[in-house]
């Protein structure tokens, strides 16, 4: 199983950009890289998907170097309403067992 | 397209009884999962399943039991419940969305206490 890495908590104001990195060293070839970001009380819910290169969806972009070995969740200009907690994930459908890892504690102050 | 549903939200049990946490998916995924998640922590995984009649254990099953008799249903149940069990329990179908990403679709999750 793929295992990811991410910074325990970060901090930021409104209208900043943030950008959370995920390591995963054993990723697969066949493994996409997935971002999710949870509030209190709900559960995780779908940000942003990507293989490899870059990404650009209406919330996000993710980056993914060559290698793959790494990636990058951009959030531009976040607000009050982006504290919470983003996990990224790593595999595919054909990856039976999705595990979490601990996930970034992410704290937007005005 | 109601998504995941998860029934009950609330529940308090007492140690030693049991109990089924229901999961429904109506979006024809296959892959169903089960995760538990403590206060503060990240999501653990208990059971997962890849289809109908088919189940595997994830990466915390002791004290669980999962069936998969429909790809619709799968159900979670507690047996024994003890007070290491007291979490949020979350179910989630893994399917392709409108964009064609590979996506984890989780229910509003089940809070369960046990004193």
């Amino acid at each position: 199983l793929a295992k990811t890495t991410q910074p325990i908590s970060m901090d930021s104001y409104e209208g900043q950009e943030v950008n959370i990195t995920c390591s995963h060293n054993n990723i697969a070839t066949n493994d996409y890289i997935t971002w999710y970001q949870q509030f209190p009380s709900q559960g995780p819910r779908f940000i942003i998907q990507g293989y490899k290169t870059k990404v650009t969806n209406e919330v996000a972009s993710l980056f993914i170097p060559a290698d793959r070995k790494s990636s990058t969740l951009s959030l531009p200009r976040v607000s009050l309403s982006d504290t919470a907690v983003y996990y990224c994930l790593v595999g595919y459908t054909g990856r039976r067992a999705l595990t979490f890892g601990s996930g970034t504690r992410l704290q937007v102050q005005p | 397209n109601a998504g995941v549903t998860q029934t009950p939200k609330f529940r308090i049990l007492k140690i030693g009884q049991s109990m089924t946490l229901q999961c429904t998916q109506d979006m024809n995924h296959n892959y169903m999962y089960w995760y538990r998640q403590d206060p503060g922590m990240g999501l653990k995984l208990i059971y997962y399943s890849v289809g109908a009649g088919i189940t595997d254990k994830g990466e915390v099953p002791n004290g669980y039991n999962v069936s998969r008799s429909t790809t619709e249903d799968f159900p979670l149940r507690l047996e024994l419940a003890a007070p290491s069990q007291t979490s949020v329990y979350f179910c989630a179908s893994n399917g392709r969305d409108s964009s064609g990403a590979n996506v984890l679709t989780f229910g509003a999750g089940s809070r369960l206490t046990v004193l």
